[in-house]
């Protein structure tokens, strides 16, 4: 099992760009988590969908922030436009029933 | 109150030790329980999973008292790799909806010296 990929592991933008993460689930995995982390702030959770439907997006933090999950294999965080506050390391994390599976994580800079 | 408090720490300790790190929740009705462990610059991993009548994995203890609210990891005889940031998450809720919902407490770092 390839455990959940994220893509890319590291980008750097610039204020005002668009950024698009990535996530492709463990198979077979029904729920899809989207998290970010910081030191201030530790790991907050972003959006939650369950068999592809976005059930809470109340982590969200602005209408910058938007998140799709076309199919049960792939998923994306958009953030647009992009602000110095954005940088952080957002997972994206899988499960069924029990505890979640985290991705490696995409560290995001905006300058 | 916070969804999920822990133990601010840091916790140092020598090789050898035994470590406790204790862990609340707010909502009565939280479904699932777990401990994920985190090293510097990597994702959370999921550790262990806590029932409600205790379990045990080798060297870690985890156990969880619903009436209070409460969860806990005991790891005994502590060595230098169990170095890290350890997390409790709290899973599900009232509606149907927060059932999937996996809450992270901001987690606590442990450092085992030599």
């Amino acid at each position: 099992d390839a455990g959940v990929i994220q893509s890319p592991r590291h980008e750097v933008t610039e204020m005002g760009q668009e950024v698009t993460l990535r996530c492709k689930p463990i198979s077979g995995h029904n729920s899809l988590f989207w998290y970010r982390q910081t030191m201030m702030r530790g790991l907050e959770l972003l959006i939650y969908f369950n068999n592809n439907v976005p059930i809470d997006d109340s982590g969200m933090p602005e209408d910058r922030f938007s998140a799709k999950m076309p199919n049960a294999s792939f998923s994306t965080l958009k953030i647009q436009p992009s602000e110095p506050r954005d940088s952080a390391v957002y997972f994206c994390a899988s499960s069924l029933q029990t505890g979640a599976f985290f991705g490696q994580g995409t560290r995001l800079t905006v300058v | 109150r916070k969804e999920v408090e822990q133990d601010p720490g840091p916790f140092n300790v020598p090789e050898g030790a035994t470590v406790a790190f204790n862990c609340t929740y707010s909502n009565s009705a939280s479904q699932s329980f777990f401990w994920y462990r985190q090293d510097c610059r990597k994702e959370p991993k999921l550790l262990m999973s806590v029932y409600s009548s205790g379990n045990e994995d080798g060297r870690f203890t985890a156990q969880l008292n619903r009436a209070s609210q409460y969860i806990s990891l005991l790891i005994r005889d502590s060595k230098l790799s169990d170095s890290a940031t350890y997390l409790c998450v709290v899973r599900g809720g009232r509606s149907g909806g927060s059932n999937y919902k996996l809450t992270f407490g901001k987690g606590t770092l442990l450092t085992v010296n030599p």
